[in-house]
């Protein structure tokens, strides 16, 4: 069985600090997603990421695929109220189905 | 475009019960699929479909039936409700490596 583990669970910090989230596997992914969800909807795709190594980058946050394409880092630079949610990684796999890990609940106080 | 739309958004269903949760898409996506999510475990995936006619399982399928006639619709039909179904059930479409959400049904059984 394929896991993504996510670390932290749970996040609270003050507006302006960083972060970093990560998503680590075992198992080697073709590509993979963070997504971003809001109490009530779906989750919203960030980034999608698919060579070893890529960093992208999107505003404040820093997107990274390790070099074996089996882990993830997000950063997020001098975090905003307006940067709270659900933040989930997701795996390829086989080219059809994806694998997502339980999520990092970011909460940043004003 | 409307992208991923589901209905209803809340149901609440007796032990035993059956139903059907409707998805559609206007992408023109091949590829769709259904998750369920639960507190600290994420999106599971129940069933997918790389296009009109093909369906599949996913990582939990048991008591979920899918069925694909068209490329918009996707709908899932539980057959018999249990309380181990409560949980929030979104489906998504995809192009390539990026997901689209719809906006999830919550489902209480009793």
């Amino acid at each position: 069985t394929q896991l993504l583990e996510q670390s932290p669970q749970f996040l609270s910090i003050q507006e302006g600090e960083n972060l970093t989230v990560y998503c680590n596997s075992s198992s080697v992914f073709s590509s993979l997603q963070w997504y971003r969800q809001e109490p009530g909807e779906g989750p919203v795709l960030l980034v999608t990421v698919v060579t070893g190594g890529e960093v992208k980058k999107l505003k404040r946050l820093t997107f990274q695929f390790g070099d074996a394409r089996k882990d993830s880092s997000l950063h997020i630079t001098a975090a905003q109220t307006g940067d709270t949610g659900l933040y989930l990684c997701a795996g390829g796999v086989g080219g059809f189905k994806t694998i997502f890990g339980a999520g990092t609940r970011l909460f940043v106080k004003a | 475009n409307a992208g991923v739309t589901q209905t209803p958004k809340f149901q609440v269903l007796k032990t035993g019960q059956s139903m059907t949760l409707q998805c559609a898409q206007d992408m023109n996506h091949e590829y769709m699929s259904w998750y369920r999510q639960d507190p600290g475990m994420g999106l599971r995936l129940i069933h997918y479909s790389v296009g009109a006619g093909i369906t599949d399982q996913g990582e939990v399928p048991n008591g979920y039936n899918v069925s694909r006639s068209t490329t918009e619709d996707f709908p899932l039909r539980l057959l018999s409700a249990a309380p181990s179904q409560t949980s929030v059930y979104f489906c998504a479409s995809k192009k390539q490596y990026e997901q689209y959400f719809g906006p999830g049904t919550r489902l209480t059984v009793t």
